[in-house]
């Protein structure tokens, strides 16, 4: 089955620094990569995602590559803010099966 | 906006005693999921769930685990005989039209606890 891996497992950055967040997986037939952020006491909120057919995705200060032949994408923050530390997951679907990260912690200083 | 809800939020449970956990998914949508969380590890996936029956399934989910849609709007979770290490955050989520055409949405989660 699908494997993903993340890294690191805890991020501190000062805020308004860049945040990157960094997964692979192992299935290559694994074709569309969500992005949650899940905040303390709650369940895991959809942030962004990228199907197998783009590199690239943006959304204001959030953006997401993807390398397929390589089996990396990325999570990329700008101009962090204390209210986006939470533990971000990277995920990998395939079928029905959707697999996640072992999270990252994300600490945006003040 | 609609979301998905879960209760209960907290459930203590004895060793060996069977659990119901409930979901009611968005409305509209089509396929149902469980994960689970050990807490402070990464979310785990348990099974899928179209068409009133099982799509996927990990291999967490034995033979102690059942899932059911009794009826137009509940999912249920059903641990048969619970055990110290089935404590965990289990959250339900649902799709609109599987999950590479429309993504995941997810409840705030039952915490169970077995003593």
């Amino acid at each position: 089955g699908e494997n993903v891996e993340q890294h690191p497992s805890t991020l501190s950055v000062q805020e308004g620094d860049s945040a990157v967040i960094k997964c692979t997986y192992s299935d290559s037939a694994s074709n569309y990569f969500p992005w949650y952020k899940q905040e303390l006491g709650k369940g895991p909120q959809l942030i962004i995602d990228i199907r197998s057919n783009v590199g690239e995705k943006k959304d204001q200060r959030i953006a997401v590559t993807l390398n397929k032949t390589a089996k990396h994408f990325s999570l990329h923050i700008t101009e962090t803010q204390p209210e986006d530390s939470a533990v971000y997951f990277c995920a990998a679907h395939n079928n029905n099966d959707m697999r996640f990260g072992a999270g990252t912690r994300l600490t945006v200083k003040p | 906006e609609p979301e998905v809800t879960q209760t209960p939020s907290h459930q203590v449970t004895q060793m060996g005693q069977e659990v119901i956990l409930r979901c009611v998914p968005i409305s509209n949508h089509l396929y149902f999921y469980w994960y689970r969380q050990i807490l402070g590890q990464k979310v785990e996936f348990l099974v899928s769930f179209y068409n009133n029956e099982i799509s996927e399934k990990s291999e967490i989910f034995d033979d102690q685990f059942s899932v059911e849609r009794p009826d137009g709007s509940n999912f249920t979770l059903k641990i048969r005989s619970t055990k110290l290490e089935d404590s965990a955050m289990y959250f339900c989520a649902s799709s609109g039209q599987g999950a590479y055409n429309s993504p995941l949405h997810f409840g705030n989660g039952t915490r169970l606890t077995v003593t």
